[in-house]
């Protein structure tokens, strides 16, 4: 079966310090990968996904990247943090597909806080 | 583009009463159409799904009909207990979009008391 980690599950940093946080799948083999942010326990914003190795899109402009340097491992990075960087950082897969057809499977988070 | 809305919460409601949380959709194509569910502190687990019109999703006794005609696709449950108290997201996936993106719905958190 598939599974999905991400670490750390926490952390807190002070503004203008670099972030990376790792996300890897098991299982499965080309999945999609994606990165999204939520604020507040509610909404989520979808930051980065990729389709394959060295394949980032990303959805809105910000400070953070993200990297694939291997088929099923996915970085957050960012070289200096903001206030508003702070918020609960999910990782997801999903089937191999170029458009709209499969469910994405999440993993367990991380909270960030930035000081 | 594509857009998905869900009733303002939180829905609060006592154990054993029937759920129901409503969820309208705007797409180009014919999406996928998905419930989440967040536990406290938890990543988003996938709760049912649907892919096409007139499919019914259902798991843990929730279940939700894909209804081409209003758009819609409402969370149902006919007796909830205090462990289902969490947000709901619901969501699709446009085959139209490039990566299988998902769009979601604000969330609905469901609080159930004993």
């Amino acid at each position: 079966s598939q599974t999905i980690h991400q670490w750390p599950a926490t952390l807190v940093q002070p503004v203008g310090s670099p972030l990376s946080l790792e996300c890897t799948v098991e299982g499965t083999s080309n999945p999609n990968l994606y990165w999204y942010r939520q604020a507040a326990g509610r909404g989520l914003q979808l930051l980065f996904y990729s389709v394959g190795i060295g394949q980032i899109s990303s959805e809105v402009p910000q400070n953070l990247s993200a990297s694939r340097p291997q088929d099923r491992q996915f970085i957050l990075s960012s070289k200096k943090l903001l206030l508003s960087d702070s918020g609960f950082y999910l990782c997801a897969w999903s089937g191999a597909s170029r458009t709209g057809k499969y469910e994405q499977y999440f993993g367990p988070g991380t909270r960030l806080t930035v000081t | 583009g594509d857009s998905v809305t869900q009733m303002e919460g939180p829905v609060t409601l006592s154990e054993e009463a029937f759920l129901t949380i409503n969820c309208t959709y705007t797409a180009t194509g014919y999406p996928s159409l998905f419930w989440y569910v967040q536990y406290p502190g938890e990543g988003l687990q996938l709760l049912l799904k649907a892919t096409k019109a007139d499919d019914k999703g259902s798991n843990k006794g929730f279940e939700a009909t894909y209804r081409k005609e209003t758009t819609s696709f409402h969370l149902e449950k006919g007796s909830v207990q205090v462990s289902d108290s969490a947000v709901y997201f619901c969501a699709l996936s446009d085959p139209m979009e490039y990566g299988n993106k998902l769009v979601f719905g604000a969330g609905t958190i469901l609080r159930v008391k004993s």
